[in-house]
């Protein structure tokens, strides 16, 4: 494997489920973060993860779990989800934390709560 | 707050032709720029990015973008399309000195006929 990989590629889930997005970096880097992309709207960032530490949480509901267990794997738990929460969710990763680099991404994770 | 503007969420030319897809920010210290692109069913990919430096940016697949700083703008070009370009292409700044913080424009969606 190469990249970013997410797994699965697509997920339904009704809203009382609980499920997880699986996130994996084979780039060495240090950094790795979630987006959530929905129709037209601009992909929003929800979480960033440096050295398996959470900087930043963007006011994203509870019910979006993170958890980053080590620099090369980030996970997203998801429970009592809503309608609204169908998107792509997209995860990427950077060498650093810092603003210069940039970032890549999976190819995505297509979430329907029914 | 800092922000990105592309202009027209769609854009169709001809093979062959000129690609101008227009984006602005705003930002109260000096960013870094950046464009991507997204085709159907994949993460995004970097196409260039600016940081310092020369200011008229080369990226892979022949495209380029220039930032001018006094029209606070990052417009992407590619002197002639190909069909293979079709796909949707987002503008993001992130900001000096801080996280990794990328802002995405909304998307510009490319259309490219015969």
């Amino acid at each position: 494997e190469t990249g970013v990989t997410q797994t699965p590629r697509h997920l339904v889930m009704g809203m009382t489920n609980k499920k997880s997005l699986k996130c994996e970096q084979h780039l060495g880097h240090n950094a790795m973060y979630w987006y959530k992309q929905s129709a037209k709207k601009p992909l929003e960032l929800m979480f960033v993860y440096s050295l398996e530490e959470r900087v930043e949480n963007n006011s994203v509901p509870s019910r979006f779990s993170p958890e980053c267990p080590n620099s090369s794997h980030l996970f997203l738990h998801l429970h009592t989800l809503q309608p609204e929460d169908s998107a792509l969710y997209l995860c990427a990763s950077s060498q650093d934390p810092s603003d210069s680099y940039e970032q890549y991404f999976g190819p995505g994770t297509r979430l329907t709560v029914t | 707050a800092q922000s990105v503007t592309q202009l027209g969420s769609h854009v169709s030319v001809s093979e062959g032709a000129l690609v101008l897809l227009r984006c602005n920010y705003s930002s109260s210290v000096p960013p870094y720029l950046f464009w991507y692109v997204q085709y159907p069913n994949q993460g995004l990919q970097l196409l260039l990015k600016y940081t310092t430096g020369a200011t008229l940016v080369k990226g892979i697949n022949g495209f380029e973008a220039e930032f001018k700083k006094s029209e606070t703008s990052f417009h992407l070009t590619k002197p002639s399309a190909h069909m293979s370009d079709a796909a949707e292409y987002f503008c993001a700044v992130s900001l000096s000195g801080g996280y990794n913080k990328l802002i995405f424009g909304a998307g510009t969606r490319l259309a490219v006929h015969p």
